[in-house]
């Protein structure tokens, strides 16, 4: 799976958006990236994925640069419970053994009222 | 759709004894199981992955004989600490593929706090 760089830390104001930059220049062509967070003692939740196309739902935007070499997660208004530890990862699609889902340290994004 | 049950949430242990915890996808049957640990203020790492009905996969470093995975059914997995020492004091978390969804990534349990006294 290819490697992805994040910013440790970021901060943002409750209300506004976070935007939280994730590079990933080694993606090859069948790989996605996927984008979970994790809330201080809790078990990952899913957010978004997305293969080349911007990609939108109920949590978030997903915007991937036409080089594929990055990535944006988009939180449009951020609340004090998006307070989490956001993590950025590039695989290719697939469930079982084969593909493992591989966690680095991730964005602590911490929302400020 | 797509819910990790895992149980439980906490448990406290002693030392020496053996501890199970439970992963169950509840509306979805689960092709793959993976558990991780994570130590605090650390990252997610994988332990091993378990298919139904095989024996599971378990990571460099990561001892067979004392981190147990039975995955019974496409429903249901178990992860046994043996001879817990406080070392193991750790957060526990399965993760599920959907068998009919793989695309869509992982579904994770809520975790388990173990602490071994």
């Amino acid at each position: 799976d290819a490697k992805t760089t994040q910013p440790p830390s970021m901060d943002c104001a409750e209300g506004r958006a976070a935007n939280l930059p994730c590079n990933h220049s080694t993606i090859s062509g069948n790989e996605y990236v996927y984008w979970y967070r994790q809330i201080h003692s809790q078990g990952p939740q899913y957010i978004i994925h997305g293969l080349k196309n911007n990609e939108t739902n109920e949590m978030a935007s997903l915007i991937i640069t036409e080089d594929r070499k990055s990535s944006t997660l988009i939180l449009p208004h951020a609340t004090l419970r998006d307070t989490a530890v956001y993590y950025c990862i590039v695989r290719v699609a697939g469930g079982g053994s084969n593909y493992k889902l591989t966690f680095g340290k991730g964005t602590l994004l911490t929302v400020n009222p | 759709g797509a819910v990790v049950s895992q149980h439980p949430s906490r448990v406290i242990c002693k030392s020496g004894t053996s501890v199970k915890i439970e992963c169950r996808s509840l509306d979805f049957q689960a092709t793959t199981m993976f558990w991780y640990r994570q130590f605090p203020k650390k990252s997610l790492m994988l332990m091993a992955t378990s298919n139904e009905g095989s024996k599971a996969t378990y990571e460099q470093g990561v001892e067979k004989d004392k981190f147990l995975i039975n995955h019974a059914s496409l429903t249901l997995s178990t992860l046994t600490v043996t001879s817990a020492h406080p070392e193991d004091s750790s957060f526990y978390i399965c993760s599920a593929s959907h068998r009919d969804k793989p695309v869509y990534g992982y579904t994770f349990g809520s975790g388990t706090r173990l602490t071994v006294v």
